[in-house]
């Protein structure tokens, strides 16, 4: 199994760029988890998904955050426009629901400039 | 609602002896509880996990977690520490009534000293 697949792997952009981050979670596997790592709030659950369908969204920061998951094999997490703040490493988990294991994906690093 | 504190942030150990990372949780229903390692600039591997079966946990890489409920404590150990185990360590609580929902723990950094 190829495991939890995110796109890009580094991510520079300017302050006020739009930037989508990709997660393709393991197959078969119905829920789907963004974190977001930085050096002073640890690791924060940004947003979950069961059977594409959002959750829990309690963790996004603000709105200029969005997260889709328009299949079950696929889904995007939206920053625009993005801030110096939002400079962090975001990892997308996948785990089947009954299982309760989440398996994290390499992370994606965005530099907001 | 659920909590989980990892009691050192960063720990030392000479190459060769034993690893212990605390771990205390804190939830309203019987919990799953994980611990995870992340190596420098790579992605979170879980080591071992507790769901209510076996009190004693095996892991990867030779370590485990003992699940004592009394102290609601869940810390990690290792007989022998080898210098690829550097790396942090996080603690995480899962409560079923949260559907799936996870804490981490801030995490502790293992040093190992050759």
């Amino acid at each position: 199994d190829a495991g939890v697949i995110q796109s890009p792997r580094h991510e520079v952009t300017e302050m006020g760029q739009e930037v989508t981050l990709r997660c393709k979670p393991i197959s078969g596997h119905n829920s789907l988890f963004w974190y977001r790592q930085t050096m002073m709030r640890g690791l924060e659950l940004l947003i979950y998904f069961n059977n594409n369908v959002p959750i829990d969204d309690s963790g996004m920061p603000e709105d200029r955050f969005s997260a889709k998951m328009p299949n079950a094999s696929f889904s995007t997490l939206k920053i625009q426009p993005s801030e110096p703040r939002d400079s962090a490493v975001y990892f997308c988990a996948s785990s089947l629901s009954d299982v309760n294991t989440q398996y994290f994906g390499p992370g994606t690093r965005l530099t907001v400039l | 609602a659920q909590s989980v504190t990892q009691l050192d942030s960063h720990v030392s150990v000479s190459e060769g002896t034993p690893v212990l990372l605390r771990c205390n949780y804190s939830s309203s229903y019987s919990p799953s509880l994980f611990w995870y390692v992340q190596h420098p600039n790579k992605g979170l591997q879980l080591l071992l996990k507790y769901t209510s079966a076996a009190t004693l946990v095996k892991g990867i890489n030779g370590f485990e977690a003992e699940f004592k409920k009394s102290e609601t404590s869940f810390h990690l150990t290792k007989p022998s520490a080898h210098m690829s185990d550097a790396a942090e360590y996080f603690c995480v609580v899962s409560d079923p009534a949260s559907y799936q929902k996870v804490t981490f723990g801030i995490g502790t950094k293992l040093q190992v000293i050759p």
